[in-house]
């Protein structure tokens, strides 16, 4: 156990719908960053906050967007879903804010779009 | 554009012999290197690191190799054993900046 949850574990909706993931870091991290797996594609970076802030952003199409609250949990909102957005959605937390830190990865959500 | 290339999908070894992951990158400007294991319903977990000035590191059985020059590292798993069967991404970053780029992982099945 990694010490991060997130919720839902799966999540089926069709096209054209919104949802909200949710992440909870570990207890003391600071930074949360939120990662894409497609079939076909290995793990891909989407956005990073640190305490609250946005500190770096990848490949996140326009239609997602990203908050982190002030107790640190974050949540990621995908809206206008395509098939293609179907994927396992990965939370991570650090303590810090740059990669020499260790991030502890959370079980992911399946989101699966119809 | 893939900057992390781990060009064997699936990798099969005996128990107690030597596993041999392998890894690629494009970006020249990559200066730290991680690996990840991942086992099934579970999210990735850290296993070892790499940083540029080095070209070994060691930690138990796992070594991670780097050579600049080729822009290639690679994890060896010496003994290997059932448990070490997961998928292993390998990761880099830019000046140990925020974003973790991973390639697409290889799958290592470690039979008895």
């Amino acid at each position: 156990d990694s010490g991060v949850t997130q919720t839902p574990k799966h999540l089926i909706t069709a096209t054209g719908q919104r949802v909200t993931l949710r992440c909870s870091p570990r207890s003391g991290d600071l930074s949360v960053y939120w990662y894409q797996q497609s079939l076909d594609q290995g793990l891909q970076f989407l956005i990073q906050y640190y305490n609250g802030e946005e500190r770096a952003k990848g490949n996140i199409l326009e239609r997602f967007s990203a908050q982190q609250f002030p107790d640190l949990h974050s949540e990621l909102n995908l809206s206008s879903l395509e098939l293609g957005d179907s994927a396992l959605y990965f939370c991570a937390s650090s303590v810090g804010g740059g990669t020499t830190y260790e991030q502890y990865f959370g079980p992911g959500t399946r989101l699966t779009v119809t | 554009d893939q900057q992390v290339k781990q060009n064997s999908p699936s990798l099969s070894v005996q128990e107690g012999r030597i596993s041999i992951l392998n890894c690629d990158y494009t970006n020249s400007m990559f200066d730290y290197f991680l690996w990840y294991k991942k086992y099934p319903a579970e999210g990735p977990t850290f296993l070892i690191s790499i940083s540029s000035i080095k070209d070994k590191n060691e930690d138990g059985r796992f070594t991670v190799f780097l050579n600049k020059s080729a822009k290639h590292l690679s994890l060896h798993i010496v003994p290997s054993q059932p448990g070490d069967s997961a998928v292993y991404f390998c990761a880099a970053s830019v000046n140990s900046g925020y974003a973790l780029n991973f390639g697409k992982g290889t799958s290592l099945l470690v039979t008895p």
